[in-house]
C-alpha cells in the first residue's frame, strides 16, 4: 500500500461529459502529480502541484484542469470528454517540490462510451 | 524528442533464474533514474532508484546498473519468483526537475 488514495476506481461516462478524479497524497507529502496511462502513449506526466500551487505542467489538454486544496488533496477535472480520453489516470505524491521517489496510487480507470 | 525507452517489450524466465530488464535513455542531462513495477490493476510501485553519480545500487534481490557512457540502465532481479511477474518501467528526471519521463515498459513473465 503506497498510502496514496484515488477515487473512484472506475468511471464510465459519455462523450461531452465532465468528471472529477480525486487524490489524497501520502501523509506528509506536499507534492501531487497526475499522470495518464493509455495504450498508445504509455505513462505521461500531466501536471504537478506543490502545497497548493501549480508547480509544473506537461502535455495536459486545455479541457483538463487540476487543483490542490488546503488539506493537500487534489482533484483532476476532465471536461468535454472524448473517446480518446479513455485511460488510466494516476496520482502520485512526494514530500517536496522536486523530491523523489514519487509514490503512486492505484489509479482511476476512465471509460468513455 | 527526448525519451526513455525499453529494449524489449516482453521477457519470459523460469522461476529461480535471474532476470535482466534493460532501458535506454536519450537525455545525457538526466540525473535520477527509477524502476517501477506495475501489476495488473495496480499503480506503479517503487522498486529501486539510482542517481547519476552512482554506477550500481543494490536492494533486496534487485540491483540497478547505470552506464552513463552509453546511456543505459538495467534492473537485475535475482532468483525470480512468480510474484515478480508484472510490467517494469524505467523512468528518469532531470536536475531540478520533478516530472518523471517513463519508458515503454517490459512485461516480465515468470514460469513455474
Amino acid at each position: 500500500d503506497s498510502g496514496v488514495t484515488q477515487t473512484p476506481k472506475h468511471l464510465i461516462t459519455a462523450t461531452g461529459q465532465r468528471v472529477t478524479l480525486r487524490c489524497s497524497p501520502r501523509s506528509g507529502d506536499l507534492s501531487v502529480y497526475w499522470y495518464q496511462q493509455s495504450l498508445d502513449q504509455g505513462l505521461q506526466f500531466l501536471i504537478q502541484y506543490y502545497n497548493g500551487e501549480e508547480r509544473a505542467k506537461g502535455n495536459i489538454l486545455e479541457r483538463f484542469s487540476a487543483q490542490q486544496f488546503p488539506d493537500l488533496h487534489s482533484e483532476l477535472n476532465l471536461s468535454s470528454l472524448e473517446l480518446g480520453d479513455s485511460a488510466l489516470y494516476f496520482c502520485a505524491s512526494s514530500v517536496g517540490p522536486g523530491s523523489q521517489p514519487q509514490h503512486f496510487g492505484d489509479g482511476t480507470r476512465l471509460s468513455i462510451l | 524528442g527526448e525519451s526513455v525507452g525499453l529494449h524489449l517489450p516482453t521477457l519470459s524466465v523460469q522461476e529461480g533464474d535471474n532476470s535482466i530488464i534493460n532501458c535506454a535513455y536519450s537525455n545525457s542531462a538526466s540525473d535520477y533514474f527509477i524502476w517501477y513495477k506495475q501489476e495488473s490493476g495496480k499503480g506503479p510501485q517503487f522498486i529501486i532508484d539510482i542517481r547519476s553519480n552512482m554506477d550500481k545500487r543494490q536492494g533486496q534481490r534487485v540491483t540497478v546498473l547505470l552506464n552513463k557512457t552509453v546511456k543505459h540502465l538495467s534492473l537485475q532481479i535475482a532468483a525470480t519468483q512468480p510474484g515478480d511477474s508484472a510490467v517494469y518501467f524505467c523512468a528518469e528526471t532531470r536536475p531540478s526537475g520533478s516530472r518523471l519521463t517513463f519508458g515503454e515498459g517490459t512485461q516480465l513473465t515468470v514460469n513455474p
